[in-house]
């Protein structure tokens, strides 16, 4: 079964730096969202982008938060200069119909 | 913020179904009702989504009243894999961006 794959599973960077999380949606998806969950608390939406452009955004997704499809399998997440309170699970998604969204199994960015 | 409301925890015995419920008392004509579930700290997983008719599939069952202000997930032979946080969404059919907005949901422990 087709799966949406996400790495690194665990990054760890300085407060400041740059970092690009990477994920493979499901190949004929159209959809591709952007989830977090610090630890302890409820999974909160960052980003959603459709037809190369985002689509929706929460306001937990500042100006240092960028999306990209750099070619047509890859939808990254990058975060310009890390605070201690980006801490979290990140999690991507993607669909094709209007009713399932396939998570990833998350990538955990610990800011250091 | 989630348009619904769940216990926060419920217990259930290996084998026995187990019975989710969910308040969505204010819920619109054109929002659908999805549960998705999260084991331990893994991606949520899609379970099932409906409208206003009773929905099976072969992960669960979901019934919703007829004034479409609760609902009930039901798991009928729930087993130790299924301890998991349920979540119950509402979201418009319709949604251009299919954002989804997670509670807190319900702590399913499935106990031998």
């Amino acid at each position: 079964e087709p799966e949406v794959t996400q790495t690194p599973s665990h990054q760890v960077t300085q407060m400041g730096q740059e970092v690009i999380l990477r994920c493979v949606p499901i190949s004929n998806h159209l959809y591709f969202y952007w989830y977090r969950q610090i630890l302890g608390q409820k999974v909160e939406f960052l980003v959603s982008f459709y037809n190369n452009e985002i689509s929706e955004k929460s306001e937990i997704f500042d100006d240092q938060f960028s999306v990209e499809r750099p070619d047509g399998s890859n939808f990254t997440l990058k975060i310009r200069s890390t605070k201690l309170e980006d801490s979290a699970m990140y999690f991507c998604a993607s669909r094709i119909s209007m009713y399932e969204q396939y998570f990833g199994p998350g990538t955990r960015l610990t800011v250091t | 913020d989630a348009k619904t409301t769940q216990p926060p925890s419920m217990d259930c015995a290996e084998g026995r179904a187990a019975n989710l419920p969910c308040n969505h008392s204010t819920i619109s004509g054109n929002e659908y009702v999805y549960w998705y579930r999260q084991i331990h700290s893994q991606g949520p997983q899609y379970i099932i989504h409906g409208l206003k008719n009773n929905e099976t599939n072969e992960m669960a069952s979901l019934i919703i009243t007829e004034d479409r202000k609760s609902s009930t997930l039901i798991l009928p032979h729930a087993t130790l894999r299924d301890t998991a946080v349920y979540y119950c969404i509402v979201r418009p059919g319709s949604s251009n961006t299919g954002k989804l907005i997670f509670g807190q949901g319900t702590t399913l422990q499935v106990k031998p």
